[in-house]
């Protein structure tokens, strides 16, 4: 099946520092991409919607100046997480659709990356 | 607004007994839905899905309902075992579109040995 793959898998930074979070499709072409953010014994919270060679689609409440989605190919979406603050820790996951995914079976999932800033 | 964000329900269950997990969705526009599987530290896992011309679809020991009258759904799990302990989310999709799931709240399944 399908692999969506996240690097780092965890990731400890002090707090005023950058943190990117790399996305891969490594074995299909992901037209478009997801980043959620999940919180300790929370669901799932869409950031933004990413789609390749495009600016991302942001949900409301979420700092696009905060959170820098970077979409270059249609393998790779990147997240940037700048000048993290301790409540920027969370657990980032990303998703990837194939093709024109109209299907939950289409959609891929990260195994996510824990962050935690100090 | 959504009913996400909340401290997750826990439902506890004996291995080998049915489990039944049921989710609230919020918008009735809503035509796809779907269970999801989390592992802990893990992402989502897809379970299976169900349109909203359909009121039940079955699968590999597992059987999603959707009620739309009362904007409800469940997933229920047969013969539970203990590696179907996990958090399951339920997610509905937005009418129109690509699919852009909208997760719900989550139900922590834990099956005792």
């Amino acid at each position: 099946g399908a692999v969506v793959s996240q690097h780092p898998s965890w990731v400890i930074c002090k707090s005023g520092t950058s943190v990117k979070i790399e996305c891969r499709s490594l074995d299909f072409q992901a037209t478009t991409m997801f980043w959620y953010r999940q919180f300790p014994k929370q669901s799932l919270m869409l950031m933004a919607t990413s789609n390749e060679g495009s600016k991302a689609t942001y949900e409301q409440g979420v700092e696009k100046d905060k959170f820098l989605i970077n979409h270059a190919s249609l393998t790779l979406s990147t997240l940037t997480v700048t000048s993290a603050h301790p409540e920027d820790s969370s657990f980032y996951i990303c998703s990837a659709n194939w093709g024109r995914a109209r299907d939950a079976d289409t959609q891929y999932f990260g195994p996510g990356t824990r962050l935690t800033v100090l | 607004g959504e009913s996400v964000g909340l401290h997750l329900p826990t439902l506890s269950v004996q291995e080998g007994d049915n489990s039944i997990i049921n989710c609230a969705y919020s918008n009735s526009a809503s035509d796809y839905f779907i269970w999801y599987k989390q592992e802990s530290g893990k992402g989502p896992q897809f379970i299976i899905d169900i349109r909203s011309n359909m009121d039940k679809r079955q699968g590999q020991r597992v059987t999603v309902l959707l009620n739309k009258t009362v904007k409800h759904l469940s997933l229920q799990i047969a013969a539970t075992q203990p590696g179907d302990s996990a958090v399951y989310f339920c997610a509905e999709n937005r009418a129109g579109g690509s699919y852009i799931p909208t997760f719900g709240r989550g139900t922590s399944l834990i099956v005792h040995p």
